[in-house]
């Protein structure tokens, strides 16, 4: 069981607007930033939103980040099929002085 | 361009020992961290330990102690993984990834390409 929780999956048709939530508590998201990684089918783990809200070079502006306390949201605008992957939320945990993820959410672009 | 290069595929016995490497280029290794993750099939991911070329800070995983060592070389800029005792669940693909902490923001990026460990008798 995952310390973070996400839906276990989201789907949406091309061009739509989708969001996946994360939870967490006060040792994690509550106190320190939250990641998101985008996991393609066969490859490894990519950062797309990082300190919340910021994106790394290279990523579209359709991926947007927030967070609020201990929960934090990833919203896809303008869903494209090559969006189709699973998405992990993470954040560092104080009491484990490691990171936490999330059970991640499997997207489906319909 | 940073990239991090993993080792190769492994097959395991039980109670046997695993070492897996990453070597890192295109930038300076002593300035990030290298936090290795793995993930079993169909499942999330798990944090197993970080380590700080810099200084050599390690920590671990709770469900790891005892069994993981990560340490680097920084004469290569490379980061080894070792998992001792193991056992058919730790068959994973194993990834390591730059990490990159400071009063509470981090994330980590690049990740290597992953190194799939099967563990059968």
């Amino acid at each position: 069981q995952s310390v973070l929780t996400q839906p276990p999956s989201a789907s949406g048709t091309p061009g739509q607007t989708i969001t996946i939530s994360c939870s967490g508590s006060s040792s994690n998201i509550g106190s320190n930033t939250v990641n998101w990684y985008q996991q393609l089918p066969g490859t490894a783990p990519k950062l797309v939103i990082y300190n919340n809200h910021q994106w790394p070079s290279g990523v579209p502006d359709r991926f947007a980040g927030s967070k609020s306390g201990t929960s934090a949201l990833l919203a896809i605008s303008g869903l494209q099929s090559e969006d189709e992957a699973d998405y992990y939320c993470a954040a560092w945990d104080d009491n484990l002085s490691g990171p936490v993820f999330g059970g991640g959410t499997k997207l489906t672009v319909l | 361009q940073v990239h991090l290069v993993q080792s190769g595929v492994e097959v395991k016995k039980p109670g046997a020992s695993l070492k897996v490497s990453c070597k890192a280029s295109g930038y300076t290794f002593v300035d990030y961290g290298i936090i290795w993750v793995r993930q079993a099939p169909g499942q999330g991911l798990e944090w197993m330990g970080w380590i700080s070329p810099y200084n050599g800070n390690t920590n671990y995983a709770q469900r790891f102690q005892g069994r993981v060592t990560v340490t680097t070389d920084t004469s290569t800029s490379t980061s080894f993984m070792e998992l001792r005792n193991l056992r058919s669940d730790d068959t994973a693909m194993y990834y390591c990834a730059r990490m990159y902490t400071s009063q509470s923001v981090d994330w980590f990026a690049p990740w290597g390409q992953g190194t799939l460990v099967t563990v059968s008798s």
